[in-house]
């Protein structure tokens, strides 16, 4: 079966950067791209991040371009997405999720909280 | 950049009554329109995709139309399982955005 199993969130202070993690298990994550979706508290759903399948191209919302960086390694199965910069704003629970116009395996989340 | 705009923001009903949430694009994204489900404190579920194919093993009292700018998702006879919020997303150009989302509850 498909499990997403994101990993890397925590607290840190403005200014300051984290990795996240999604491991990928139950399907040929090569085939796939993948995406970054967020959350802030008590919020809606923003979409942050795409990678191709292949790497070859990756694409960014507004509010995060030039600080985040998605990433993948499909000899791990596993898709990053580096934070720098981070802000107040940026605190929410990050989530990975696979296919590209369809997005039907989400993992559970990571929270990421970005507080002084 | 494409706006997503869903109406109504919250909905009170009650089990067994038919309901229908509208998402508009503020430009046309053809079919590229996608309907999740999401419960508190869990990632949201995949309902519906390319604006009106049901996803497998959702139920089939989920059905969802239209083309273009907009688009509507119907749930026919409202179950408790189904009190949640709703978003549409759409995935015909990136930055591939939500709407604000509809949150169901219970009347």
């Amino acid at each position: 079966q498909v499990q997403l199993v994101e990993s890397g969130g925590g607290v840190v202070q403005p200014g300051e950067s984290l990795r996240l993690s999604c491991a990928a298990s139950g399907f040929t994550f090569s085939n796939y791209g993948m995406h970054w979706v967020r959350q802030a508290p008590g919020k809606g759903l923003e979409w942050v991040a795409f990678i191709r399948y292949d790497g070859s191209s990756t694409y960014y919302a507004d509010s995060v371009k030039g600080r985040y960086t998605i990433s993948r390694d499909n000899s791990k199965n596993t898709l990053y997405l580096q934070l720098n910069s981070l802000r107040p704003e940026d605190t929410a629970v990050y989530y990975c999720a696979k296919g590209k116009t369809t997005t039907d395996y989400w993992g559970q989340g990571t929270l990421v909280t970005v507080s002084s | 950049d494409i706006q997503m705009t869903q109406s109504p923001s919250s909905l009170s009903a009650s089990v067994g009554d038919r309901v229908i949430i509208s998402c508009r694009a503020s430009q046309s994204i053809s079919t590229y329109l996608n309907w999740y489900q999401q419960k508190p404190g869990k990632a949201p579920k995949l309902l519906i995709y390319a604006a009106s194919s049901l996803q497998s093993g959702v139920p089939s009292r989920f059905s969802s139309s239209g083309s273009g700018t907009d688009f509507t998702l119907t749930i026919s006879s409202l179950q408790p399982e189904d009190f949640a919020t709703y978003y549409c997303q759409q995935s015909y150009s990136t930055p591939y955005s939500f709407g604000q989302g509809t949150k169901l509850e219970i009347k």
